[in-house]
């Protein structure tokens, strides 16, 4: 069975400490690895797709790596803003979009 | 364009009261999914639909039910309410793997 487990459940940094999320998968085929940023009583935002070990992006200062059994989003000097729950999905060859339970990360001023 | 839009916001029901929570897109998007999400537990599939007419189950889709009669809307049908059936619903549609969500519906069964 797919399954997807994020960590830490919390993570709480002082505006400008980097730092990194965990998110560990098993999956049948994986058809991509998805990390979404949700505000308090929003809806999950996208913010990247990765497609296959070695990928990378970036986004302002977001940066999400994959390997074959995990992705890491890194955090580089994190504002207050950024203050969210950080989800991860992985697709599986079968079309089944399987969620972790979420980072909720917290930067205090 | 409004993107993925869901009603209602809000929504109390008393057990083994049936109602649908309605979902919309204006994106001609041929992937549309139903989410429940609990504290704790993140996201679960309850059915999803590749295009109008084609509809299949996900993760927990017990007590759901689901149709896609055109690809716009989406509506998601809950028979007879249970109060494990408590939760915020998000409904999500996609054309490429990336989800657009909409802003939740959340419900009270008591």
């Amino acid at each position: 069975e797919d399954q997807v487990t994020q960590s830490p459940e919390a993570l709480r940094l002082q505006e400008g400490e980097s730092s990194s999320l965990n998110c560990s998968y098993t999956v049948s085929g994986l058809r991509g690895l998805f990390w979404y940023r949700q505000d308090p009583g929003k809806g999950p935002e996208f913010l990247f797709t990765l497609y296959s070990a070695g990928e990378e992006k970036e986004k302002e200062r977001l940066k999400a790596t994959l390997t074959k059994k995990e992705s890491f989003l890194h955090i580089t000097a994190p504002k207050p803003e950024d203050s969210a729950t950080y989800l991860c999905a992985v697709q599986s060859g079968m079309g089944d979009m399987r969620f972790g339970a979420g980072t909720r990360l917290t930067v205090k001023p | 364009n409004a993107g993925v839009t869901q009603t209602p916001k809000f929504q109390v029901l008393k057990t083994g009261q049936s109602m649908t929570l309605q979902c919309a897109q204006d994106m001609n998007h041929e992937y549309m999914s139903w989410y429940r999400q609990d504290p704790g537990m993140g996201l679960r599939l309850i059915h999803y639909s590749v295009g109008a007419g084609i509809t299949d189950q996900g993760e927990v889709p017990n007590g759901y039910n689901v149709s896609r009669s055109t690809t716009e809307d989406f509506p998601l049908r809950l028979l007879s309410a249970a109060p494990s059936q408590t939760s915020v619903y998000f409904c999500a549609s996609s054309n490429s793997g990336e989800q657009f969500f909409g802003p939740g519906t959340r419900l009270t069964v008591l």
